[in-house]
């Protein structure tokens, strides 16, 4: 079983939907949660951090942790064609002192 | 906003060469990873150094890997004889306290080995 799965898509909605981009993880030691968005040929830039069970808003942003199912996701509101990236969700483990990377979910929002 | 910055941006090279990829990280950061992205996968993680010294690496990170903090501000890694498959990007990453606050990511070095 992977680490950490993410369905790569690619995801494609109109402009102003709501977008829910989501992770499975296998490691209950798993603490740290990380998404980061990554444009083409750029590094990844982090947009959310949490290591809590429950939700986290950041402007459009909203990272939510689920431990007990072991499933994390991150909600876009009000989608903007600039939002149109690869988004990676991130799991720090501690033990290992790394950031264990999904295969990262391409998103197109249409204008 | 301070950022980790990486050079070059596209690094060509004949297969067997050594190459030395540099990074400079966040300036009060004390722990330092590099990770790498072959085309169209996950990016993986290679090595992490704090404290002057390799604190955890993958069993990707083998002999031909090397990693050092030449002075106060550097990062490097070098690859001592490229092969084909080490083509990817590279990945610099710093963060302030370790695995407990995020880890931020330089734009990355294109290694292309002919």
């Amino acid at each position: 079983q992977k680490e950490v799965e993410q369905d790569p898509g690619p995801l494609s909605v109109p402009e102003g939907a709501i977008v829910s981009l989501n992770c499975t993880y296998s490691n209950s030691a798993f603490q740290y949660f990380m998404w980061y968005r990554q444009y083409s040929r750029k590094g990844p830039e982090l947009l959310m951090y949490t290591y809590s069970s429950g939700n986290k808003e950041d402007g459009r942003f909203t990272a939510q942790v689920d431990k007990s199912s072991k499933y994390i996701s991150l909600f876009i509101r009000d989608s903007q064609p600039s939002d149109s990236a690869t988004y990676l969700c991130a799991i720090f483990m501690e033990y290992g002192n790394k950031l264990v990377f999904g295969a990262g979910t391409i998103l197109r929002v249409k204008s | 906003e301070p950022e980790v910055t990486q050079t070059p941006s596209h690094q060509v090279t004949q297969m067997g060469q050594e190459v030395i990829l540099r990074c400079v990280p966040i300036s009060n950061h004390l722990y330092f990873y590099w990770y790498r992205q072959i085309l169209g996968q996950k990016v993986e993680f290679l090595v992490s150094f704090y404290n002057n010294e390799i604190s955890e690496k993958s069993e990707i990170f083998d002999d031909q890997f090397s990693v050092e903090r030449p002075d106060g501000s550097n990062f490097t890694l070098k690859i001592r004889s490229t092969k084909l498959e080490d083509s990817a990007m590279y990945f610099c990453a710093s963060s302030d306290t370790g695995g407990r606050q995020p880890q931020h990511f330089g734009d990355g070095t294109r290694l292309s080995i002919l």
